[in-house]
């Protein structure tokens, strides 16, 4: 079965800082990959996603995110982070199978920015 | 356009009961999925329906059963309800069933079992 691992439960950071959450999947075939975020006391919403063509997708609020194939990686960055960008984070991954395919979700980390 | 409802936002139910939950997608979406997200095991899903059919499953027990309504209303159940089942349970719908199109989430509902 698939899996995805995201390696930073908690992040602290500064405003100005910068940010990379590590995502990395367990999958051989074709997956479509997706960074969601949870912003205090709202619903889970797409940060950005990627399927195919240009493995640097870029997403809203200046997220952007690189697939690599060969490391089974899908790392969100932003060069400089907002005291709103404080939320939680979530890797997600389908793994496609034939016509099918199997929504998988890491477990989230949880980002501070502190002003 | 209205965002994916859920309904009932909270339930408390006691070990061995049955619970249905619901989940209105944001109209003109076909496609409705569940989740559980826990603290210990994250965001896990449950099943996935496309046009009043289930097309993918995940690895839960038969006690957690799903159907789509032809307005692609969805409606969960869970059958002789387990301490571990208290849980938010979260539905989200999106256009299509290819895989790659962007889920739009509800507020969940959180399942208290006692």
């Amino acid at each position: 079965a698939q899996s995805v691992s995201q390696h930073n439960h908690h992040v602290i950071l500064s405003e100005a800082a910068s940010l990379e959450l590590g995502c990395n999947y367990s999958y051989g075939g074709t997956v479509n990959l997706f960074w969601y975020v949870q912003y205090p006391g709202q619903h889970l919403q797409l940060l950005l996603k990627y399927f195919s063509g240009d493995p640097l997708v870029k997403g809203i609020k200046g997220f952007e995110a690189e697939f690599i194939k060969s490391k089974f990686s899908f790392n969100l960055r932003k060069p400089s982070v907002q005291w709103s960008d404080t939320a939680e984070y979530f890797c997600a991954v389908n793994a496609i199978n034939g016509g099918s395919y199997i929504p998988t979700f890491g477990r989230g980390t949880s980002l501070i920015v502190h002003p | 356009k209205a965002g994916v409802t859920q309904t009932p936002r909270y339930l408390i139910k006691t070990r061995g009961q049955q619970v249905t939950l619901s989940c209105s997608p944001i109209s003109g979406h076909r496609s409705v999925s569940w989740y559980q997200q826990t603290p210990g095991q994250g965001l896990q899903f449950l099943f996935e329906y496309f046009s009043e059919t289930q097309r993918n499953k995940g690895n839960f027990p038969g006690r957690f059963s799903g159907r789509q309504f032809s307005n692609s209303r969805s409606e969960m159940n869970v059958s002789t309800l387990e301490l571990g089942d208290s849980a938010l349970y979260l539905c989200a719908s999106s256009l299509g069933q290819r895989g790659n199109e962007k889920l739009f989430f509800g507020s969940g509902t959180q399942l208290s079992v006692l």
